[in-house]
This record gives structure tokens, sequence and C-alpha cells, in this order.
């Protein structure tokens, strides 16, 4: 069964904070995502990345940036958290010769003070 | 992105069916995708359906696909307490722009069964 783990289940920072949310997947996968889910809003996309090294902008980057020095792991930081970055995150991942699903992690609620 | 559209809310009676629905907009997708995500977890997929197909059934799960509309389904057969949850329709898309697979997702639809 493919894996996608994220660092922490809840996380509480306060504002200014530095924030790392890690993602790890073990299939091999070459893209990665992550994105934030707000009631009323559904899932929106921050950042992807399909390839080592290699990211993209989703729709909703301001505030963030990712990291992926690894296949296995895509990171997301938040450089200085603030209150409206409070939500739950979500990493999924999907290798491009299996478009038959995006799986997903468990997700981070995050909560900034 | 293109936009998913699904209604937020249903209820159904334990033992009636449950028909969710979804709109999509990008014609040129591959694959319909419907999730299942419980409180406070991530999204889980249910099942999913090839553009070019009409209907798939998996147990319980039947998903009907009208291409012409651009109308997805899900009905639920039986639908016990345990299927109470939210459901994300998604339409998955070749994204040109880099060597990648992208997906739309709708907002959700959240399962209310009543026993």
């Amino acid at each position: 069964d493919v894996k996608v783990t994220q660092s922490s289940r809840y996380l509480v920072k306060r504002t200014g904070e530095k924030v790392f949310l890690e993602c790890v997947q073990d299939m091999d996968h070459e893209n990665m995502f992550w994105y934030r889910q707000d009631p009323g809003l559904g899932l929106r996309l921050i950042y992807f990345s399909y390839d080592v090294k290699m990211k993209e902008k989703g729709d909703i980057p301001e505030g963030y940036s990712v990291s992926r020095e690894k296949k296995e792991r895509f990171s997301l930081i938040l450089e200085s958290a603030s209150t409206n970055q409070t939500s739950m995150y979500l990493c999924a991942s999907i290798r491009l010769a299996d478009t038959d699903t995006q799986y997903f992690g468990p997700g981070t609620r995050l909560t900034v003070l | 992105g293109e936009d998913v559209e699904q209604s937020l809310f249903l209820s159904v009676r334990e033992g009636d069916s449950s028909v969710i629905n979804c709109t999509y907009t990008d014609s040129s997708s591959t694959y319909l995708y419907w999730y299942k995500q419980e409180p406070g977890a991530g999204l889980q997929l249910l099942t999913y359906i090839f553009s070019n197909m009409d209907m798939k059934q998996d147990q319980r799960l039947t998903v009907l696909l009208n291409k012409k509309d651009k109308h997805l389904s899900l009905r639920i057969a039986d639908t016990q307490t345990g299927d109470s949850a939210i459901y994300v329709c998604a339409e998955g898309f070749a994204y040109s722009g880099a060597g990648s697979y992208q997906l739309t997702f709708g907002k959700g639809t959240k399962l209310s069964v009543i026993p």
C-alpha cells in the first residue's frame, strides 16, 4: 500500500515563527503536492513539485515556500507564520505512470496564535 | 484551475440510497474521482472513473458520468451511519507547464445519515 506520512497531526505556533511541515511518501512518486483546506473553500493548491528540486506555484503560494531535496520528501515552509495561515494542511503524491489516484497524507492541523 | 461544483449538504435515512452530485468544467479531464473525508483526517479515495466510461459499480457504490453535461454522481446503496462523512469530487488533468498531473477538487458534500 502507498503510504504518505506527515510529520505532525497537530501543531500550534505563534505569529512570526518559522514553521516546517514535512511530507514523506514511500512509493517513488514523482509528483508531490501541498494543499490547505478551509471550511467553505475546499482544497486549494499551494505548491507542487514534479521532480527533485523542481517546484511550481499553485493557486495560493503567497506566504509559503517549499523544498524538495529528495524524491520522497516534500517540505512546506511558512517563513513567518500568520494567523490567517491557521488551517488543515494536506500533502499528496502521485506517480505519472499511474494516474488513477492522488494519495493523501493524514493532514496537519496548524493553529497560529 | 477549473471549477468543480457540488452541493454542501445531504441528509438521508439509514438504509436509503444517497446520491451525491458534482459538475465540472474541464472537458479534457482524464479521470474523475470521489474521495471520502472523515472528521480531522485526510482524503481517502473511494472510487474513480475514466472519462470515456459512463458508469462504474463497486459494491455499494455506483458512479455515473454524463460527459456531455459534465455531470458526475456517486450513489451509495443501503446507506449506513458509518457512511457519514464529507464526499469530495475531483477531476484530473495533465498540467501542461510541467510533467505533472493535477486534480481540481470540489468543496465537498457533507453526508449526514439519520438512524
